[in-house]
């Protein structure tokens, strides 16, 4: 089972609509979660922290549900600028280390 | 926000040969380094962590005397792809953190690498 899992979609909306997609971690020892935007052959780039009580930055909104070992995000009036790949990203600590684990991505298509 | 800089940004080399790719933190120090590869439309696959002045901790199937990775300051990473080959032909690119584990990562531009 690989560590972080996200729904590839893509998801084709429409400009204004709201999508939401989820990504689930499989290691409980998981410290801290973030999620990113990568544009197409471009390098990622921090879209939001998630923090367990959920936040919201914007039309982006995001949650974590430590039990059910899961994160969510929540695009709110999709603009055409939305278009992207978005990452979920796990920081699980090691024995004497953190690592990063990435999700595949989760593709959205804003049309006009 | 942090800047990672990463060095070159693209490269052709020929087959057998070696490149050589730099990761540096520009304002921050940065404890720990990850090099990651991406083929097109697939994700990033994390190769090696690196912490400064120790050796890099290499993922399941990747290997250390191809990718050869020295974190010798806490300001740059270099992975050094020996003999490439054309499948090695991919998009590389770096991250860098400083205090785990809240940080985020900051990410390098990338290195598109096209063996011939």
């Amino acid at each position: 089972r690989k560590e972080v899992e996200q729904d590839p979609g893509p998801f084709n909306v429409p400009e204004g609509a709201t999508v939401a997609f989820n990504c689930t971690y499989s290691n409980s020892a998981s410290q801290s979660f973030f999620w990113y935007r990568q544009d197409c052959r471009k390098e990622p780039k921090l879209l939001m922290s998630v923090y367990s009580s959920g936040n919201e930055d914007g039309r982006f909104t995001a949650q974590l549900n430590r039990a059910s070992q899961y994160i969510s995000l929540l695009i709110r009036d999709s603009k055409l600028s939305d278009s992207a790949t978005y990452l979920c990203v796990v920081n699980i600590k090691g024995s004497n280390d953190y690592k990063l684990s990435f999700g595949a991505g989760t593709t959205v298509t804003v049309r006009a | 926000g942090a800047v990672v800089s990463q060095h070159p940004s693209r490269v052709i080399c020929k087959s057998g040969t070696s490149v050589k790719i730099e990761c540096r933190s520009l304002d921050f120090q940065a404890t720990t380094m990850f090099w990651y590869r991406q083929f097109p439309k697939q994700s990033l696959m994390l190769m090696a962590t690196s912490n400064e002045g120790s050796k890099a901790t290499y993922e399941q199937g990747v290997e250390k005397d191809k990718f050869l990775i020295n974190h010798a300051s806490l300001t740059l990473s270099t992975l050094t792809v020996t003999s490439a080959h054309p499948e090695d032909s991919s998009f590389y690119i770096c991250s860098a953190m400083d205090f785990p584990p809240n940080t985020e990562a900051f990410f390098g531009q990338g290195t598109r690498l096209t063996v011939v």
